[in-house]
């Protein structure tokens, strides 16, 4: 069974600080892992995944085989940043793709 | 809106209670998921239809039951109603079964 952690409910940073929230996994095959983010009063969406190796809005994550880490980094922090942030995983040889999530961490930066 | 869309958002009913949450997908999507948001539990999968089809099944209650139609809507049936069962049901749709996932806007259940 997959699991995912994200060992932090609460993060607050200040605008320009850099900022990392956590993620690691378990899972025996090879995982896909994404990152969504709920603003307030709307709806989840994605934010990046890691085979698209892509930054969105600043935020770029790395897929750590070894650590089983996959966590989102932004290099200066925004007030509008300030959100939920979930981590997900879909186990890999499925066509099923359910998506097993964390805890969430409530990124809130001040000005 | 072309995207998913959740009706009620809101919904508050009594323990023992049936209700019934509706979701529409995405045009052109036929997979449905849908999920569970709890301050306990975190976000958590229920269960999934393609196509009108059940695919895959997570950590559905045996009260709780879903069904895809033919025009592809899907309904949440929720049963014999808990005070734990209050949270946001989220839906998601994709394309196909492992595409992805875009989500509504939830419906909150209130159970009192």
């Amino acid at each position: 069974a997959q699991r995912v952690t994200q060992p932090e409910k609460l993060l607050s940073v200040f605008k320009g600080a850099p900022v990392e929230l956590k993620c690691n996994y378990s899972y025996s095959g090879s995982p896909e892992l994404f990152w969504y983010v709920q603003y307030s009063r709307q709806r989840l969406q994605l934010l990046l995944r890691h085979i698209s190796r892509e930054s969105i809005k600043g935020f770029t994550a790395d897929l750590n085989k070894g650590e089983t880490s996959f966590h989102l980094k932004k290099p200066f922090a925004q007030e509008e940043d300030s959100a939920m942030y979930y981590c997900a995983l879909k186990a890999g040889g499925t066509s099923y793709g359910k998506l097993t999530f964390g805890q969430g961490t409530i990124l809130t930066v001040h000005p | 809106d072309s995207g998913v869309t959740q009706t009620p958002k809101h919904l508050i009913t009594a323990t023992g209670q049936r209700v019934t949450l509706r979701c529409s997908p995405r045009s052109g999507d036929l997979s449905v998921y849908w999920y569970q948001q709890s301050l306990d539990q975190g976000l958590q999968f229920l269960i999934q239809y393609y196509n009108g089809e059940e695919r895959a099944k997570g950590n559905i209650l045996e009260r709780f039951s879903a069904q895809q139609f033919p025009d592809l809507h899907s309904e949440l049936n929720l049963s014999s109603l808990e005070l734990g069962d209050s949270a946001l049901y989220f839906c998601a749709s994709s394309v196909v079964p492992g595409g992805q996932q875009f989500f509504g806007p939830g419906t909150r259940l209130t159970v009192l």
